[in-house]
């Protein structure tokens, strides 16, 4: 079966510029999870969407946001972008759950 | 604060023997335990999933579980250089909360 399918994989951006980041779920997966990882943080929760509504976040501020379409699809999106968003950005899908499939991730850069 | 607390390493062992990962969790109401595996550079792949107290035995994984205790560890035998990754363990609370990564322990299986 098909599996998470992230894009871009690699991004450069200045800082003050925004970005999204597209997610396509394994099929039949409606949750869709998207997680910051960095050396020093490990793995931080941004959010998660089920059948198109957010049903959780973490302590990320306001300039993280995200949706999901009705095929599962997911977008985050960071507007203004600092030096310390810097990171990969994982998503993670599941029938429920924490038995992830990550995808590949997005490796962001802000410069 | 919900965490889950891992020893960073790295963990040495040699081929051939058996390692054992650990994690230790805050959230009592924690049902599901997760182990995954993130060679370097790349995503996190689920290896282990437990969700009753005891052990729960794939190959040549073993996950170990001890709610009372809030512990859960994860034991390689035989160990291979192709084992040498960093071992994630993650804790999910179900319902709406979100599933909690550790930040990771670094495994080096030397030949």
């Amino acid at each position: 079966k098909a599996g998470v399918t992230q894009t871009p994989r690699y991004l450069i951006k200045t800082r003050g510029q925004q970005v999204t980041l597209s997610c396509s779920p394994i099929s039949g997966h409606r949750s869709v999870s998207w997680y910051q990882q960095t050396p020093g943080q490990g793995l931080q929760f941004l959010f998660e969407y089920f059948s198109e509504t957010q049903r959780n976040k973490g302590n990320f501020p306001g300039r993280f946001s995200g949706r999901q379409f009705s095929n599962s699809r997911s977008e985050m999106n960071v507007s203004t972008l600092e030096l310390g968003d810097s990171a990969l950005y994982l998503c993670a899908s599941s029938l429920s759950g924490g038995d992830y499939t990550f995808g590949s991730g997005t490796r962001l850069t802000v410069v | 604060q919900k965490e889950v607390e891992q020893n960073s390493g790295p963990l040495s062992v040699p081929e051939g023997a058996i390692a054992s990962l650990n994690c230790t969790y805050s959230d009592r109401v924690s049902q599901s335990f997760f182990w995954y595996r993130q060679y370097s550079g790349k995503s996190p792949e689920l290896i282990m999933s437990i969700y009753s107290n005891g052990d729960k035995e794939d190959g040549r994984f073993t996950a170990q579980l001890n709610k009372a205790s809030q512990y859960v560890s994860l034991l390689i035998r035989d160990s291979q250089p192709s084992d040498s990754a960093t071992y994630l363990c993650a804790a999910d609370s179900g319902g709406y909360q979100k599933v909690t990564f550790g930040t990771g322990t670094k495994l080096q299986v030397i030949p």
